[in-house]
């Protein structure tokens, strides 16, 4: 079955404890990106990759990294979590065909950080 | 950058009307326009995608157009039912393969 998954889906965590959410997709794709989804703001884009060791930034990219060491995985990094990361985050993937290709979704990470 | 309005934001009905949500941006530089489903807590459908060619797509009760020049996109649900209740976004594919995102339309059908 294709699909994109994310881990953990759920997560509470202290200030300033590093941590790392995973995102995995079977489908080949070449384009992978984090979103995080906020009451009020909708879904931003935070990091975006177009294929391996290729990474550029997205709409609120501060306090977070990614790497993309693998065509499959793209993990978000969140070094020095503060509150105000406490959001949903999704992981995103597609063929990068420009213009007919479906965005997939991951299930969502909720992430607390107190 | 672009900008993305979706109207209207909430909408309660009785099952069976026919709908319309509206959705509307600022830069028609657009690869595609996507529409997706959001179930509260969990994450996003899609169900739609319209190529900046073309001017609609349907998918069994659902049919979107997209009209680029003007930045508009409409999403019709046909007979609505009680199980489409959800948030409904749309988002223009632009620059970098980045979807840009409204603020969604609470959709709640009645039985």
């Amino acid at each position: 079955e294709a699909q994109v998954t994310q881990n953990p889906r759920y997560l509470i965590t202290v200030t300033g404890k590093k941590l790392t959410v995973t995102c995995s997709q079977n489908m080949n794709h070449e384009y992978m990106s984090w979103y995080r989804q906020d009451p009020g703001l909708g879904l931003r884009q935070i990091y975006y990759s177009m294929n391996v060791e290729v990474t550029d930034k997205g709409d609120v990219p501060e306090g977070y990294k990614v790497s993309r060491k693998e065509k499959r995985n793209f993990p978000l990094i969140l070094e020095s979590p503060s509150p105000n990361q406490t959001s949903l985050y999704f992981c995103a993937s597609s063929s990068f065909g420009r213009g007919t290709d479906t965005q997939y979704f991951g299930p969502g990470t909720r992430l607390t950080v107190l | 950058k672009q900008e993305v309005t979706q109207i209207p934001a909430a909408l309660s009905v009785p099952e069976g009307e026919n709908l319309v949500l509206n959705c509307s941006f600022t830069d028609s530089a657009i690869y595609n326009l996507q529409w997706f489903r959001q179930d509260p807590g969990k994450g996003l459908t899609s169900l739609l995608l319209i190529q900046s060619s073309q001017r609609e797509q349907t998918s069994g009760r659902l049919n979107a157009s997209l009209d680029k020049s003007s930045g508009r996109s409409t999403l019709y649900i046909a007979a609505s039912q009680p199980g489409d209740s959800a948030t409904y976004l749309c988002a223009p594919l632009g620059a970098g393969n980045m979807l840009t995102f409204g603020g969604g339309t609470r959709l709640m059908v009645k039985p």
